[in-house]
């Protein structure tokens, strides 16, 4: 079955520290990846998205992800992490409606 | 526009009960996506909808069932409840068309947390 999987489940950084939350996809099919995020009690909002073009890019809050066909990987990457970041993550693949299991980030002020 | 609402916003059954649960979209969305968030198994997909046809269904019994109407509104609803089913419900809509199906943004709404006793 085509999937997404998310290898990083808690990753904890210490503000302004660098970010890179793994997503890998499976052979097959349209790839559509987006990344959301879901803060605590929050519902799940668009970071970023990618369909074509481009391989590199670039979503809110200073986030942005790189789709690497040859290692089947769209990595979340931040330069600086905050505090506001604590989150959890989740990649999602939109044509086979499938999430990855999701990290949980807390960022220590 | 008006972001994606779900009613009710949480829930209190007991085993055996149905319960229906109810999204609007974003206006001008005509696909509607329904998912399961539960701490074990994450977020699942349940069904999506559009234009009133059910156009996938994921891994669920049939006890959970769904419908959108000619609104793009979407119930679903889960008969015989179990405690398993205590879960984050969330609803996803998108503006994309038959053409271009499954290439557009999923716009998440706040979800109804139903609880199962």
């Amino acid at each position: 079955a085509q999937s997404v999987s998310q290898h990083n489940h808690h990753v904890i950084l210490s503000e302004a520290a660098s970010l890179e939350l793994g997503c890998n996809y499976s052979y097959g099919g349209t790839v559509n990846l987006f990344w959301y995020v879901q803060y605590p009690g929050q519902h799940l909002q668009l970071l970023l998205k990618y369909f074509s073009g481009d391989p590199l890019v670039k979503g809110i809050k200073g986030f942005e992800a790189e789709f690497i066909k040859s290692k089947f990987s769209f990595n979340l990457r931040k330069p600086s992490v905050q505090w506001s970041d604590t989150a959890e993550y989740f990649c999602f693949r939109r044509r086979q409606l499938t999430f990855g299991s999701g990290t949980q980030l807390t960022v220590l002020p | 526009k008006a972001g994606v609402t779900q009613t009710p916003r949480y829930l209190i059954k007991t085993r055996g009960q149905q319960v229906t649960l109810s999204c609007s979209p974003i206006s001008g969305h005509r696909s509607v996506s329904w998912y399961q968030q539960t701490p074990g198994q994450g977020l699942q997909f349940l069904f999506e909808y559009f234009s009133e046809t059910q156009r996938n269904k994921g891994n669920f019994p049939g006890r959970f069932s769904g419908r959108q109407f000619s609104n793009s509104r979407s119930e679903m609803n889960v008969s015989t409840l179990e405690l398993g089913d205590s879960a984050l419900y969330l609803c996803a809509s998108s503006s994309e068309s038959i053409r271009l199906a499954g290439s557009d943004t999923q716009y998440f709404g706040p979800g109804t947390r139903l609880t199962v006793l």
